[in-house]
Formats: C-alpha cells, sequence, structure tokens
C-alpha cells in the first residue's frame, strides 16, 4: 500500500459525458501528479500540482482539468469524454523535492467510455 | 525533449535465471533515472533511482542498475529471478531543470519468469 488513494477504482459512461476522478495524496506529501496509461499511449504525464499551484503540464488536452484543494487532495475533470480517453488513470505524490523524492502512485482509476 | 527507449518488450526467463531489461534515454539536460514496476492490476513502485554518485544503484527485491553516461542507458539486472518478479517493468526520466517533476516513461517491458 503506497498510501495514495484514489476513487473511484472504476468508471463506466458514455461518450459527451463528464467525470471527476478524486486522490489523496500520502499524509505530508504536497506535490500531486496525475498520469495516464493507455495501450496506445503508453504511460504520459498529465499535470502537477504543488501545494494548491499547478507546477508542471504534460500533453493534457484542453478537455481535461485538474486542481488541488487545500487539504491537499486532487481532482481531475475530464469533460466531452470520447472513445480514446479510455484509459488508466494514476495519480501520484511526493514530497518538497520532486525531483529527487520518490513518487508514490495509488492503485488507478480505470475509465472506460462506451 | 527527452525520450526513454525500453528495447525489448517482452522478456521471457526461467525461474532462477539471471535476467537484463534494457533502457536508453535521449536527453539535451541531465537527467534522473528511476525504474518502477507494475504488478498486474496495481499501481507503479519504485524500484531504485540514480540521481549522482555510484553508478550501480542497488534497488529492492534484488534489483540493481547501472548508470553509463558515454553509452545513456540505464539497465536493470537481477543475478535470479523468480515467479514472482513476472511483471511490467518500467524506464523513467526526470530532466534535471526546473520544470517540475514530471516523469517520461519507456514503453515498458514485460517480464515473465516461467518455472
Amino acid at each position: 500500500d503506497s498510501g495514495v488513494t484514489q476513487t473511484p477504482k472504476h468508471l463506466i459512461t458514455a461518450t459527451g459525458q463528464r467525470v471527476t476522478l478524486r486522490c489523496s495524496p500520502r499524509s505530508g506529501d504536497l506535490s500531486v501528479y496525475w498520469y495516464q496509461q493507455s495501450l496506445d499511449q503508453g504511460l504520459q504525464f498529465l499535470i502537477q500540482y504543488y501545494n494548491g499551484e499547478e507546477r508542471a503540464k504534460g500533453n493534457i488536452l484542453e478537455r481535461f482539468s485538474a486542481q488541488q484543494f487545500p487539504d491537499l487532495h486532487s481532482e481531475l475533470n475530464l469533460s466531452s469524454l470520447e472513445l480514446g480517453d479510455s484509459a488508466l488513470y494514476f495519480c501520484a505524490s511526493s514530497g518538497m523535492d520532486w525531483l529527487t523524492d520518490t513518487q508514490y502512485f495509488g492503485p488507478g482509476t480505470r475509465l472506460t467510455v462506451l | 525533449a527527452q525520450s526513454v527507449t525500453q528495447l525489448d518488450s517482452q522478456v521471457p526467463v526461467f525461474e532462477e535465471a539471471p535476467v537484463e531489461l534494457r533502457c536508453n534515454y535521449s536527453s539535451s539536460v541531465s537527467v534522473y533515472l528511476f525504474w518502477y514496476v507494475q504488478y498486474p492490476n496495481q499501481g507503479l513502485q519504485l524500484l531504485l533511482k540514480y540521481l549522482s554518485g555510484s553508478t550501480l544503484v542497488k534497488g529492492i527485491n534484488g534489483f540493481e542498475a547501472e548508470f553509463n553516461k558515454s553509452q545513456t542507458s540505464f539497465h536493470l539486472r537481477k543475478p535470479s529471478v523468480h515467479i514472482s518478479d513476472t511483471a511490467e517493468y518500467f524506464c523513467a526520466v526526470i530532466p534535471v531543470y526546473n520544470q517540475g517533476g514530471k516523469l517520461i516513461f519507456g514503453q515498458g517491458t514485460e517480464l515473465s519468469v516461467k518455472p
């Protein structure tokens, strides 16, 4: 158990819909990261938040947005869903030094878009 | 830009045999290097990381990796594998400039250990 929790574990929805994925970081970790894992793209970095502020952005679609709340949990919002958004979405957290501190990954949310 | 290439998508090996999973990277700036393991239906777990110092890095579960700057490689090795090592292994880098902790992953190597 990494200490990072993600809900829900599975999500099945239809094209055009909007979903919210939730992540609680390890106790004391200030950085939260979101990654997408799909068969065709592999593991891709989406976005990082540090203590409530956006710190780094990857190839995140404009239909996707995220935020980190004062209690440090984070949410990833995916809207106007397409079939290609079906993937495993991971959240990770780390301490203050995002370059050298280990990123601990949650178990993921499997999103299926029908 | 940075990229990571894992040279083998699948590596089948017999139990108690040695294994090497190969990883090469490309980057115009210095990077930190990582190996993660993903067991079926689970998240990723750090095996080891290279930040600086000795180029031979020891990790968990008997794995080790060697950083070779001239060949831009970071191959993962284990002298004797177990059935329980069956998993997907990911090599990753973080560029050492102040633009966050973005992990850039390779495509993964599926290690299959057979009895």
